[in-house]
């Protein structure tokens, strides 16, 4: 069965500040891997997702991502923080040699991004 | 364009009762997903729909929870004699139909809150 860790409840940064939210997660054979964000009264928006080829995937209003497989780990970076990133994020992931389709998420990340 | 919409937003019921969820997903999206997420945790699977059929079951907790999509668009979660157990945020995702070497990602409604009384 695969599983999401996020290791932090929550991380603070300064506006204008690199932010790292961190995921590690473990499958069985090659994952794929999202990263998802929830505002307030809101639906989960996709950022971005590592399907395969290049490590290091961008996504959505300046976030990327690093795939590691040698640390099983899918940290979330974005080079200057902003006040409206603040939100609640989830990794997920789900394998790719089962056809399985349902993702398994984290527990979330509450970043909080102060001015 | 259009996202996904769940109906209602709000569902307050009584333990014991029936309840059923609605979900309209993206149009043209073939894959329909429902989730459910408690308070401080993140989204667990539920069932998804490929088509009218359901592909996936495996995350129905027991046999008080039911979902349909007869006409392969629209989606119904039903929950028999509901607990207060149940009560969660019930979120509902659709995705185009992934290939057998991609995925495309899921697109979440806002969800349905469901408290029991």
């Amino acid at each position: 069965a695969q599983s999401v860790a996020q290791p932090e409840d929550q991380v603070n940064v300064a506006e204008g500040n690199p932010l790292t939210v961190k995921c590690t997660y473990s499958v069985s054979g090659n994952p794929y891997l999202f990263w998802y964000v929830q505002y307030p009264n809101r639906g989960l928006q996709f950022l971005l997702k590592y399907i395969t080829g290049d490590n290091l995937v961008k996504g959505s209003y300046g976030f990327e991502a690093e795939f590691n497989k040698s640390q099983t780990s899918f940290h979330l970076k974005k080079p200057s923080a902003l006040v409206s990133d603040s939100a609640l994020y989830f990794c997920a992931v789900t394998p790719t040699d089962t056809g399985r389709r349902a993702l398994t998420f984290g527990s979330g990340t509450r970043l909080q991004v102060q001015p | 364009g259009a996202g996904v919409s769940q109906t209602p937003s709000n569902k307050v019921t009584e333990k014991g009762k029936y309840v059923e969820l609605r979900c309209d997903p993206i149009s043209g999206h073939t894959a329909l997903y429902w989730y459910r997420q408690s308070l401080g945790q993140g989204p667990e699977f539920l069932i998804y729909f490929q088509g009218t059929g359901a592909a996936d079951d495996s995350g129905l907790p027991n046999d008080r929870f039911f979902a349909v999509r007869p006409e392969g668009s629209v989606s119904t979660l039903k929950i028999q004699r509901t607990e207060r157990g149940d009560s969660a945020v019930y979120l509902c995702a659709s995705s185009l139909t992934s290939g057998a070497s991609s995925y495309n990602e899921q697109f979440f409604g806002p969800g349905t809150r469901l408290t029991v009384l």
